[in-house]
């Protein structure tokens, strides 16, 4: 098994462009969620999925978008990219009340 | 809404020794803590964790307590090893759909 795996590990965006973050789970899981880090801090939740066709907001949804329309796929896209989406962003995974599985992260600049 | 506090953001302790990590949480409903460890350029990775109806766990070095009337819990690290140097993070249920809310972490450090 895999695990969750995210792509790409490395990106550098310019202002205003736009751009997909891919993540895949191969542990038939209900649950996904996207996170961002900002150094020092802990992680904010920006969407999450409780199965396919299901999504809903987290604390910082604002300049994401994301769809779920299969149980293993949970892509994250910027559409107009800021300055201050500069993060790492990591998708995680679970099975209802089990613990969350991440992936290693998408390391995101935007200049 | 749900507020995770987490202390020391720094803690260097001599190889051997313990290490103590604190957490206080503020919604009362949560019930589910785990604490995850993360080491540079990886993702989170579960160490351990409680639910609320237990008061503390162990696994081999590691334990984790609880204390649901002042709303903390803290993370014990014994015999402490080099590779135990990390971030550490708690985090705390929150709503329904199984959200946490997680703590801004600890950097531990282990001198040899």
């Amino acid at each position: 098994n895999a695990g969750v795996t995210q792509t790409p590990k490395f990106r550098i965006l310019k202002i205003g462009q736009s751009m997909t973050l891919q993540c895949t789970q191969d542990m038939n899981h209900n649950y996904m969620y996207w996170y961002r880090q900002d150094p020092g801090m802990g992680l904010k939740l920006i969407y999450y999925s409780v199965g396919a066709g299901i999504t809903d907001k987290g604390e910082v949804p604002n300049g994401y978008n994301v769809s779920r329309s299969t149980t293993e796929d949970f892509p994250l896209r910027l559409e107009l990219a800021a300055p201050s989406q500069t993060s790492v962003y990591f998708c995680a995974s679970s099975s209802g009340d089990q613990p969350q599985h991440f992936g290693d992260g998408t390391r995101l600049s935007i200049l | 809404g749900e507020n995770v506090e987490q202390h020391p953001s720094t803690l260097s302790v001599q190889e051997g020794d313990s290490a103590v990590i604190k957490c206080t949480y503020s919604d009362s409903a949560s019930n589910y803590f785990p604490w995850y460890k993360q080491e540079l350029g990886k993702g989170p990775q579960l160490i351990i964790d409680i639910r609320s109806n237990v008061g503390e766990k162990k696994d081999q070095r590691i334990a984790v307590t609880l204390n649901k009337t002042a709303k903390h819990f803290s993370l014990h690290i014994t015999e402490t090893q080099p590779e135990d140097s990390a971030v550490y993070f708690c985090a705390a249920s929150w709503r329904s759909n199984y959200q946490l809310i997680w703590g801004a972490g600890t950097k531990l450090i282990i001198k040899p």
